[in-house]
């Protein structure tokens, strides 16, 4: 039984361009969590999506951020137009529906 | 009101001896409250978790100790082992409205041998 999936897992963008981050949950798991770690701290939720829907995106910024889950297929992170300050190890987390949370290896976004 | 509070910050203990993790909430709405470990260049992985009502919970040589009143929990590993050397982190979650984790500041644990 495979765990969380996350590609790519390094990711390295010049500012401006564009990141998108996969992430493929554990078989059976409908609900998926996008949290951000910057370096030395503690993980920050950003966004939970059940299949085609967006349930709370209270922790993702207001402007080039978007998430998706789609019906087929992996979850995306997008960041458009990448900052120097969107340098981080972003992890996505699945669950089943009930309390537990299981981590993908994350992708660490390197903006250069 | 959603922070969780960690400490220490880091954390040196001797192989066998007991490593103790203190963490503090405030949002009495939380119930669940998982400890996650994470090595270096890893994902967190759970490690443990308790509800609110019961105080204590064991599994294997890691504990987590619950106080409600005061809204504090701790993660004791007992016969510490260089193999622990990790970042654990807290975290606290809410089954009602904000279904997210809220994480502690981490703590980097090293074991010497």
């Amino acid at each position: 039984n495979a765990g969380v999936m996350q590609n790519p897992r390094h990711l390295v963008r010049r500012r401006g361009q564009e990141a998108r981050l996969r992430c493929s949950p554990m078989k059976g798991h409908s609900h998926v969590y996008w949290y951000r770690q910057l370096p030395e701290e503690g993980l920050k939720f950003m966004v939970y999506l059940q299949k085609e829907n967006i349930i709370d995106e209270s922790g993702m910024p207001k402007e080039r951020f978007s998430a998706e889950f789609p019906k087929e297929g992996p979850s995306i992170l997008r960041i458009q137009q990448v900052v120097r300050g969107d340098s981080a190890a972003y992890f996505c987390a699945s669950s089943p529906g009930t309390l537990e949370q299981f981590f993908g290896p994350g992708t660490r976004l390197t903006v250069l | 009101q959603q922070q969780v509070k960690q400490s220490p910050q880091s954390l040196i203990v001797q192989k066998g001896g007991i490593s103790i993790i203190n963490c503090a909430y405030e949002n009495t709405a939380f119930d669940y409250f998982p400890w996650y470990q994470q090595f270096p260049g890893k994902g967190p992985a759970l490690l443990i978790a308790i509800r609110p009502d019961v105080s204590e919970k064991k599994e294997g040589r890691f504990t987590i100790s619950f106080n409600k009143s005061a809204k504090q929990f701790s993660l004791h590993i007992m016969d510490s082992q260089p193999g622990d050397s990790a970042t654990y982190f807290c975290a606290a979650f809410s089954s009602g409205s904000a279904r997210q984790l809220t994480f502690g500041s981490g703590t980097q644990l090293t074991v010497l041998p």
